[in-house]
């Protein structure tokens, strides 16, 4: 799984799969949480998000698991497809002034082998 | 679909010369941002802008840094005097509202 500062791990998944990655964050006031989807060359695109108030969020083939007792966050990607390899890192969010500002993962790689 | 853009893809540059990172945001965005991405490394926020001003800035964005919205369609990112460790992606994002970031493609900036 993912930590936010620590080294990129990879997830290798064979097409059809379930993946699972797996963030923990730092700061317990953080109250609201993307998951970003980065393929090679491009920005980072939102996928899913939660707030502090809920601890689970399903989205199109993605859920989302929230477990603020031990700062952890959790994706789920149901059915993994070879679209699906990519970075995906979390964000935690914390609200300075008037917007969220995040602080970002490294990311975990996925990669789907078909 | 409505996308943020940026241009240009990639920027090559003298260490010590300006540059000036393009954004177009999605247009019926209020909130903009800068981030960049060290090579291999985590994405990390530069600055926010909301109403024709920073919102918020980090210990990155220093006086080197600068961004504008010169129109109504335009918001850039100026880095006066570039240094080696300058050399990153950077991202623009814009967004609706206070939550949800949408990022454009990038722009690899490289000090030589």
């Amino acid at each position: 799984g993912e930590s936010v500062g620590l080294h990129l791990p990879t997830l290798s998944v064979q097409e059809g799969d379930n993946s699972i990655i797996n963030c923990a964050y730092s700061n317990s006031a953080s109250d609201y949480f993307i998951w970003y989807k980065q393929e090679s060359g491009k920005g980072p695109q939102f996928i899913i998000d939660i707030r502090s108030n809920m601890d689970k969020r399903q989205g199109q083939r993605v859920t989302v698991l929230l477990n603020k007792t031990v700062k952890h966050l959790s994706l789920q990607i149901a059915a993994t497809q070879p679209g699906d390899s990519a970075v995906y890192f979390c964000a935690e969010n914390n609200r300075a002034g008037g917007s969220y500002i995040p602080t970002f993962g490294r990311g975990t790689s996925l990669i789907v082998h078909p | 679909e409505p996308e943020v853009t940026q241009t240009p893809s990639h920027q090559v540059t003298q260490m010590g010369q300006e540059v000036i990172l393009r954004c177009v945001p999605i247009s019926n965005h209020l909130y903009f941002y800068w981030y960049r991405q060290i090579l291999g490394q985590k994405v990390e926020f530069l600055v926010s802008f909301y109403n024709n001003e920073i919102s918020e800035k980090s210990e990155i964005f220093d006086d080197q840094f600068s961004v504008e919205r010169p129109d109504g369609s335009n918001f850039t990112l100026k880095i006066r005097s570039t240094k080696l460790e300058d050399s990153a992606m950077y991202f623009c994002a814009s967004s609706p509202s206070t939550d949800t970031q949408y990022f454009g493609p990038g722009t690899r900036l490289t000090v030589l």
